[in-house]
C-alpha cells in the first residue's frame, strides 16, 4: 500500500522565481492538505483540496496556490518567491466520508519537499 | 483562536527510562481530536497516538500513552522504556471535528541518552 509521496525531495530557487511541488495521496484517500514547516517550528496549514477545489485556506498570501487533479494528486505553486518561503513543505492526505462522519481522524504525511530560496 | 502550546523545547531521558512530554491547548469546541506526531531526522511526520475528546479513557499504543485532562485542556505524552529510536521532534496537534485542518505546537526535541 503506497503511502503519501512528494516530489522533488529538495529544491533550490532564487528570489522572484516560481516553484511547483507535487503530492500523491495515500491509496484510497481523496483529500490533500499542504503545510509549511519553517526551521525549528511546527507545520502551518496552507490549504486543503477536496473534489478538485480549495476547501479551506490558512493565513497564507495569494502567492500560494494549488490544484488537485482527478486522480486526487495535488500541486502547490508558489509565485514571486521570497527568502522567507524557505521551508519544508509537507503534504498530507485523508479521506472524506461524504455520506456522513466527515473526515477520517488521521492525516498521513509525506516525507516533504525542502525548498531553499536564495 | 485555537492554539497548541508545548512548553518544553528540549528534553533528555536515559535509555529504558520513562519521559513525559507536556502539551496544553486552547479551544472553545467540544468535539475535537488530539494527536502526537513524531518527526525524526528523516522528516517524515509519523502519527504516534490520537485521542478523541469525547472519550474519557486515555489512549495507549504500546509504550506510548497519554494523559488527557479535558477540563484543564492538557494532553501529555508518556513514553515508557525509552529507546534510541524514539529520539525525534514530537509535535502535539489538534483538530476539530468540523474540518480537517491540523494545528500543531512548536514541538519538543527528545534526546535519548545511551
Amino acid at each position: 500500500d503506497a503511502g503519501v509521496t512528494q516530489s522533488p525531495t529538495h529544491l533550490i530557487k532564487t528570489r522572484g522565481q516560481q516553484v511547483t511541488l507535487r503530492c500523491s495521496p495515500k491509496s484510497g484517500h481523496d483529500t490533500v492538505s499542504w503545510y509549511q514547516q519553517a526551521l525549528g517550528q511546527g507545520p502551518q496549514f496552507i490549504f486543503q483540496y477536496y473534489e478538485e477545489e480549495e476547501r479551506q485556506r490558512g493565513n497564507f498570501p495569494d502567492r500560494f496556490s494549488g490544484h488537485q487533479f482527478p486522480n486526487y494528486s495535488s500541486e502547490l505553486n508558489v509565485n514571486a518567491l521570497l527568502l522567507g518561503d524557505s521551508a519544508l513543505y509537507l503534504c498530507a492526505s485523508s479521506y472524506y466520508r461524504a455520506s456522513g462522519g466527515g473526515f477520517t481522524d488521521t492525516q498521513y504525511f509525506g516525507p516533504g519537499t525542502r525548498l531553499t530560496v536564495l | 483562536a485555537q492554539t497548541v502550546t508545548q512548553s518544553q523545547p528540549e528534553m533528555s531521558v536515559q535509555e529504558a527510562e520513562t519521559v513525559t512530554l507536556s502539551c496544553t491547548y486552547d479551544t472553545s469546541e467540544s468535539d475535537y481530536y488530539l494527536f502526537w506526531y513524531k518527526q525524526p531526522p528523516s522528516r517524515q511526520m509519523i502519527l504516534v497516538i490520537r485521542q478523541e475528546a469525547y472519550k474519557q479513557q486515555n489512549a495507549t499504543e504500546n509504550r506510548f500513552s497519554v494523559n488527557f485532562q479535558k477540563a484543564a485542556k492538557s494532553f501529555s505524552l508518556k513514553i515508557s522504556d525509552s529507546q534510541l529510536g524514539d529520539a525525534a521532534m514530537y509535535f502535539c496537534a489538534y483538530r476539530t471535528n468540523r474540518d480537517d485542518k491540523i494545528i500543531f505546537g512548536k514541538g519538543t526535541r527528545l534526546h535519548i541518552l545511551p
